[in-house]
């Protein structure tokens, strides 16, 4: 079946304004997870939604960053009035219900690679 | 959360054996140890994942001792295909996973 998939691949924008980056998860996962990736560094978690549980934003670096997901399936991550340092890959990915084989592994998607100039 | 501490990098040449190690102290009784292969410009990619004692699929054998306080990815017959950053992930713990900067291997001709 259809994997993650995320969009845009690519943004550029310009400091100041606001964008909004989408993640389409595996039909049926349960967990979706937000993640950011630097130029050389590993993944920096940002936010966990589980069903219909609150989200976990512990990791959300400002309050500039949000996120929220639609009848448990799309999500979209927005940054307002964005900076030069966020400038990074954000990556998607989800995960399956508890009780089915690959719960406990993560499906990414293929990233939106944003640059803030 | 239970950090985890890779090798920087890694070199090997075409069909050797690669093993990457990584230590995880603090891993809690629940946690998992899960690997992940991530190639530019793609998102991390599931290559195996264990408990305890050692686990092996069709790409790669996972090692892990009896306190669990490190773990061992093994890589047969690399190829040029292979070079890519390893990630080794302990948890969940809640909700998170901590991917640390990973091991980016290069595989040589």
């Amino acid at each position: 079946g259809a994997g993650v998939s995320q969009s845009p691949s690519n943004k550029v924008t310009e400091k100041g304004k606001d964008v909004e980056l989408r993640c389409d998860p595996i039909s049926g996962h349960t967990a979706l997870y937000w993640y950011r990736q630097s130029l050389g560094q590993g993944l920096e978690f940002l936010i966990y939604f589980q069903g219909n549980s609150a989200p976990d934003k512990s990791g959300l670096p400002s309050d500039r960053f949000s996120a929220e997901r639609t009848g448990g399936s799309v999500s979209t991550l927005t940054i307002q009035r964005t900076q030069q340092e966020d400038s990074a890959v954000y990556l998607c990915a989800s995960r399956a219900r508890w009780g089915e084989s690959s719960y406990n592994e993560q499906f990414f998607g293929p990233g939106t690679r944003l640059t803030v100039l | 959360l239970a950090k985890t501490t890779q090798p920087i990098s890694m070199d090997s040449y075409e069909g050797q054996e690669v093993n990457i190690t990584c230590s995880h102290n603090n891993i809690a009784t629940n946690d998992y140890i899960t690997w992940y292969q991530q190639f530019p410009s793609q998102g991390p990619r599931f290559i195996i994942q264990g408990y305890k004692t050692k686990v092996t699929n069709e790409v790669a054998s996972l090692f892990i001792p009896a306190d669990r306080k490190s773990s061992t990815l093994s890589l047969p017959r690399v190829s040029l295909s292979d070079t890519a950053v390893y990630y080794c992930l302990v948890g969940p713990s809640g909700n998170q996973f901590y991917f640390g900067t990973g091991t980016s291997l290069t595989v040589i001709p």
